[in-house]
């Protein structure tokens, strides 16, 4: 397996813009968690998913930010508008909990700038 | 919200000197982990420790943990430059398989 898939890597934005990340899980893994990274805050769980249902969304920092996971190897963090507050890194992370080990898989990242 | 917190945030080391750093956290747990993080990559796993454990090795990483002190220790011996990373903990609260992460902690290893 390729591991987590992130796209794009990079992401230059005007503020008010619409932008969408994407994320590719580990096949076969049923948990799916979107994380942000600054330097102020750390890295921030926004959102999870099990079997492709959202189940605690409370780190949605607005209703600006939405997620989404229409099917098991695919989902979509989506920023609408976009303000420069919003420049991190967003990382997106699947496990496949067993027997205790919630080892998570994470991607390479989104670095986002909004201008 | 985050519950572990790393102590010390930033530890610059000569190559083959030991880097230890600790981690706090608040409540109850199934199991700590530690990620490390080289710069512009994402977190990579590197052990888990469950809650009834006290001491786990893997290569050069030994990890405590103390539950009635709430925390957690990881040690890498013999450090190499390409240790240079953050190393962050992360704990599953809850039992509902998320993880919440602390800030991390520097580690510089000089050649």
């Amino acid at each position: 397996d390729a591991g987590v898939i992130q796209s794009p890597r990079h992401e230059v934005t005007e503020m008010g813009q619409e932008v969408t990340l994407r994320c590719k899980p580990i096949s076969g893994h049923d948990y799916l968690f979107w994380y942000r990274q600054t330097m102020m805050r750390g890295l921030e769980l926004l959102i999870y998913f099990n079997n492709n249902v959202p189940i605690d969304d409370s780190g949605m920092p607005e209703d600006r930010f939405s997620a989404k996971m229409p099917n098991a190897s695919f989902s979509t963090l989506k920023i609408q508008p976009s303000e420069p507050r919003d420049s991190a890194v967003y990382f997106c992370a699947s496990s496949r909990p067993g027997q205790g080990n919630t080892e998570a898989f994470f991607g390479q990242g989104t670095r986002l700038t909004v201008v | 919200s985050q519950q572990g917190e790393e102590d010390p945030q930033a530890l610059s080391i000569q190559e083959g000197e030991n880097a230890t750093m600790n981690c706090s956290y608040k409540t109850s747990i199934n199991n700590l982990q530690w990620y490390r993080q080289n710069s512009g990559r994402g977190l990579v796993h590197l052990i888990l420790i469950r809650s009834n454990e006290r001491e786990k090795h893997s290569g050069r990483l030994r990890v405590t943990l103390d539950t009635s002190k709430k925390s957690s220790s990881l040690l890498i011996t013999a450090s190499r430059a390409a240790d240079t990373a953050s190393y962050f903990c992360a704990t599953d609260a809850g039992g509902n398989n998320r993880l919440a992460f602390g800030k991390g902690n520097q580690v510089v290893v000089i050649p």
